[in-house]
């Protein structure tokens, strides 16, 4: 079974400061996939950055980058320089490449808000 | 280029009425995902198709529920019979590749939302 754990429902941040966006999780598969999406309130679900299990660099997508601490199965997503756009749900997601090859399993998401 | 589109986007429908939602994947994207989303939750799996064929239905919540995906493109999401706990968002995404080998990024569609009066 696969299981993600997002402990922070809200943040606040001040814009133009970076915030960490905790995310733990919980696997049998010995090879997988993190995920991390936004959504806005309008609804849509944007991909934001991914991290794959054996990547030996923590994976980074312009003022996105993964913080990916294996042994302690966290996948901590950091937004530097926060804009007033950044301002949304963000889910964790997983997916493992055998017994739960097709099914993304999600957090339940973490509220941010940045401050002028 | 063209996302993951859905429709309708909005369906109210009567209890015990039978529902039909659409996705139509990004062009050559082989696998295609369903998931159902409660307000302030994340997405939860329904079930996914690579190709034309179903590969996973262990989330579909009772035989009330069935997707299919005939021709490997769009696919069609039944709930029949609806009841009020139906009621969410369902959304549908689609990975360029095929599920099973290295975890592919899965693009979401704008969803649609169900209400069941």
């Amino acid at each position: 079974a696969q299981k993600i754990t997002q402990t922070q429902p809200g943040m606040f941040v001040q814009e133009k400061e970076a915030v960490t966006l905790d995310c733990t999780y919980d696997t049998s598969d010995p090879s997988y996939g993190l995920f991390w999406y936004k959504q806005p309130s309008s609804g849509e679900m944007i991909f934001l950055i991914y991290q794959g299990s054996y990547d030996q660099q923590n994976a980074t997508e312009g003022r996105y980058s993964l913080n990916f601490q294996k042994a302690r199965k966290s996948a901590n997503l950091v937004i530097s320089a926060s804009q007033l756009g950044d301002s949304a749900m963000y889910f964790c997601a997983m997916r493992g490449d055998n017994t739960n090859a097709g099914k993304s399993t999600f957090g339940d998401g973490t509220t941010l808000t940045v401050k002028p | 280029g063209a996302g993951v589109s859905q429709s309708p986007r909005y369906k109210v429908t009567k209890r015990g009425q039978d529902v039909a939602l659409r996705c139509d994947p990004i062009s050559g994207h082989v696998s295609l995902y369903w998931y159902r989303q409660a307000l302030g939750q994340g997405p939860e799996f329904l079930t996914y198709f690579n190709y034309e064929a179903q590969q996973d239905k262990s989330g579909l919540p009772n035989d009330r529920f069935s997707a299919e995906r005939p021709e490997g493109s769009i696919s069609t999401l039944t709930i029949q019979r609806t009841e009020q706990r139906d009621s969410a968002m369902y959304r549908c995404a689609s990975s360029l590749r095929l599920a099973g080998g290295t975890p592919d990024t899965q693009y979401f569609g704008p969803g649609t939302r169900l209400t069941v009066l």
